[in-house]
């Protein structure tokens, strides 16, 4: 299996431009997860999906952010417009169960 | 409001010798705990976890404690070596959102030679 795939890997973009990260997460998995590392608050988990419908979007911390998974294979993180302290790793995980989260290599967003 | 704390950012051990990761939460509803490895441009990975009914569980070098009195956990890597360099993640999970983990801030373990 070749584990979750994530694209871009990374990603430059000027403030006020869209950014659109992709997932795709292990076949077969049920829940998928986007989370957001930073220094400061390392690994904050922004929503997460069972089955292709969000269960749980409190941690997107505004508007500007938004995730859509059309399909088992497929989920998207939005953020419009993007802004400088959208900086950070976005990391998508799938899981098959509960519990134990498989991680993608992560997208480094650099907005400036 | 970070429910689960990892209070040091950095730890340096040499080769051979015990580490000791720490973590520290608030959130009493908290019952299942995992501990994440991450290397350098890659996602975490699992490594280890325990169900708050027990308060040790053992896997080849490490182990990891539960003490649910003061709402803290800790990874012991013994003997430690220079490929367990990385991220450390402590996570929890409460009944009923099984499936939400809280990270975290991690610790960053150096093993020199």
């Amino acid at each position: 299996d070749a584990g979750v795939i994530q694209s871009p890997r990374h990603e430059v973009t000027e403030m006020g431009q869209e950014v659109t990260l992709r997932c795709k997460p292990i076949s077969g998995h049920d829940y998928l997860f986007w989370y957001r590392q930073t220094m400061m608050r390392g690994l904050e988990l922004l929503i997460y999906f069972n089955n292709n419908v969000p269960i749980d979007d409190s941690g997107m911390p505004e508007d500007r952010f938004s995730a859509k998974m059309p399909n088992a294979s497929f989920s998207t993180l939005k953020i419009q417009p993007s802004e400088p302290r959208d900086s950070a790793v976005y990391f998508c995980a799938s899981s098959p169960q509960v519990y134990e989260q498989y991680f993608g290599p992560g997208t480094r967003l650099t907005v400036t | 409001d970070q429910q689960v704390k990892q209070n040091s950012p950095s730890l340096s051990v040499q080769e051979g010798r015990i580490s000791i990761l720490n973590c520290d939460y608030t959130n009493s509803m908290f019952d299942y705990f995992l501990w994440y490895k991450k290397y350098p441009a890659e996602g975490p990975t699992f490594l280890i976890s325990i169900s708050s009914i027990k308060d040790k569980n053992e896997d080849g070098r490490f182990t990891v404690f539960l003490n649910k009195s003061a709402k803290h956990l800790s990874l012991h890597i013994v003997p430690s070596q220079p490929g367990d360099s990385a991220v450390y993640f402590c996570a929890a999970s409460s009944p009923g959102t099984a499936s939400k983990l809280t990270f975290g801030t991690g610790t960053r373990l150096q093993v020199t030679l």
